[in-house]
């Protein structure tokens, strides 16, 4: 079946820091990768996603590339700000009749 | 229109009740979800409509009844609910119907519920 492993949280960084976090996967098939996004008080919104392997998907200053080879999508940012605290999910979908399959999440939180 | 909307975005109700969750959306997608989420827990799948049709129920209790009138408007129709119940419910809808599945999802805010 299919899974989404994310890395344990949460994950605590000062302003401008560099942001990882890791999402691997296992899928029958060949999956589309999504971030999602969820602020406190809030619905989850679709950060970025990447449906083939090694597309990359970028938005908000956020990326992940498709890594098929190591079954991974890492989210990255280069210096986060902290209105990027919020819950972030990896998520997985492989094609007919399947449902969004997500990770745990991860809570990151910035401080100034 | 990029949004699905839900209402209401809070709701408290005693176990004898019986009241409606409402989402809507008019972005022409043909699948939409029900959704529920426990605090610090990712969404767990409900209910699935694809073409207006149901076309997944994940072992959902009857006191939740989903109801599809129309392309753009989801309900959930809750009854007897147990404060376990106690939730954050989502609702969701993709591009394509159930049977393709190459689309991210887009959420609404969510109503929170609250079984006393």
């Amino acid at each position: 079946g299919n899974s989404v492993t994310q890395m344990e949280g949460p994950v605590t960084l000062s302003e401008e820091a560099f942001l990882t976090i890791n999402c691997t996967y296992t899928a029958t098939g060949y999956p589309s990768l999504f971030w999602y996004v969820q602020y406190p008080g809030e619905g989850l919104q679709l950060l970025l996603k990447a449906t083939k392997a090694d597309d990359k998907g970028s938005n908000k200053g956020f990326e992940a590339t498709y890594r098929k080879e190591t079954t991974s999508f890492h989210l990255e940012k280069g210096s986060v700000q902290v209105s990027d605290s919020a819950v972030y999910f990896c998520a997985l979908r492989t094609g007919a009749n399947s449902k969004l399959t997500f990770g745990k999440g991860i809570t990151l939180s910035v401080r100034p | 229109d990029t949004e699905v909307t839900q209402t209401p975005k809070h709701l408290v109700m005693g176990m004898t009740n019986k009241k409606s969750l409402k989402c809507e959306q008019h972005m022409g997608h043909r699948a939409m979800y029900w959704y529920k989420q426990k605090a610090k827990k990712p969404p767990e799948l409900m209910f699935v409509y694809s073409y207006e049709k149901l076309s997944i129920n994940e072992s959902v209790p009857s006191r939740f009844s989903p109801e599809c009138p129309n392309s753009s408007l989801l309900n959930l129709h809750l009854h007897a609910l147990q404060p376990e119940d106690s939730a954050l419910y989502l609702c969701a809808s993709s591009q394509d119907g159930w049977a393709w599945g190459n689309y991210g999802y887009t959420f609404g805010s969510g109503t929170r519920l609250t079984v006393v």
